[in-house]
């Protein structure tokens, strides 16, 4: 059964700086990984979707990798902002297809 | 285009009753799933559907709990004899094909059970 592991579970960084979230997974036969974004009391938004075929996709300040041999994922943000404070989760599909699987997110939060 | 969209927002309902949360997925996708998010915890999976057909319902938490989905669009979650422990954000997703698409949610219906 796939789990899916994100450490840590809160991270406050001064404004400016990159960082790295991360995120681990027990079984590497993936299909792709997603990393969401959730504000609070809002829903989920999509930042990247990284098929298991590549090893990295990038979409403005954000560049996502993909390690499947390692069961390891990484979200770098470039120049970190405020705006950029918010929960980040990865997700993976089920072997079934039917559903993702979450992991528990990383609180981020940038300090002005 | 439109995204996919939730009813209502809130819901405030008292213990015992009935409830109904909606959700409209994105026009053309197949696929709809429902998740729950309860406070501090973290996204569980209650149901997908795939067309109008529920193939994967091993998430509903008690049989309190049932989904519909008509016409291949609209799909409302039913909770009924509404439990304290109930009390989540209720989130709406969408994809084409399977959940190995990408999934686009919605804002989620906010059930607070008093």
């Amino acid at each position: 059964k796939q789990e899916v592991t994100q450490i840590p579970a809160a991270l406050s960084v001064p404004e400016g700086e990159n960082l790295v979230l991360n995120c681990s997974f027990t079984d590497s036969a993936i299909y792709n990984l997603q990393w969401f974004r959730q504000d609070p009391g809002k829903g989920l938004t999509s930042l990247l979707l990284i098929q298991s075929s590549q090893r990295e996709q990038t979409s403005g300040r954000l560049n996502a990798s993909l390690d499947k041999s390692s069961g390891r994922s990484t979200l770098y943000i470039a120049a970190s902002q405020p705006g950029d404070s918010a929960t980040y989760l990865c997700a993976i599909p089920d072997s079934s297809a039917s559903k993702i699987i979450f992991g528990s997110g990383t609180r981020l939060s940038i300090r002005p | 285009g439109a995204g996919v969209s939730q009813s209502p927002s809130n819901k405030v309902t008292e213990k015992g009753k009935d409830v109904e949360l909606r959700c409209d997925p994105i026009s053309g996708h197949t696929a709809l799933y429902w998740y729950r998010q309860s406070l501090g915890q973290g996204l569980e999976f209650l149901i997908y559907f795939q067309g109008n057909s529920a193939p994967d319902k091993s998430g509903l938490p008690s049989d309190r709990f049932s989904a519909e989905r008509t016409g291949g669009s609209v799909s409302t979650l039913t909770i009924q004899r509404t439990q304290q422990e109930d009390s989540a954000v209720y989130l709406c997703a969408s994809s084409f094909g399977t959940a190995e698409e990408k999934q686009y949610f919605g804002p989620g219906t906010r059930l607070t059970v008093t």
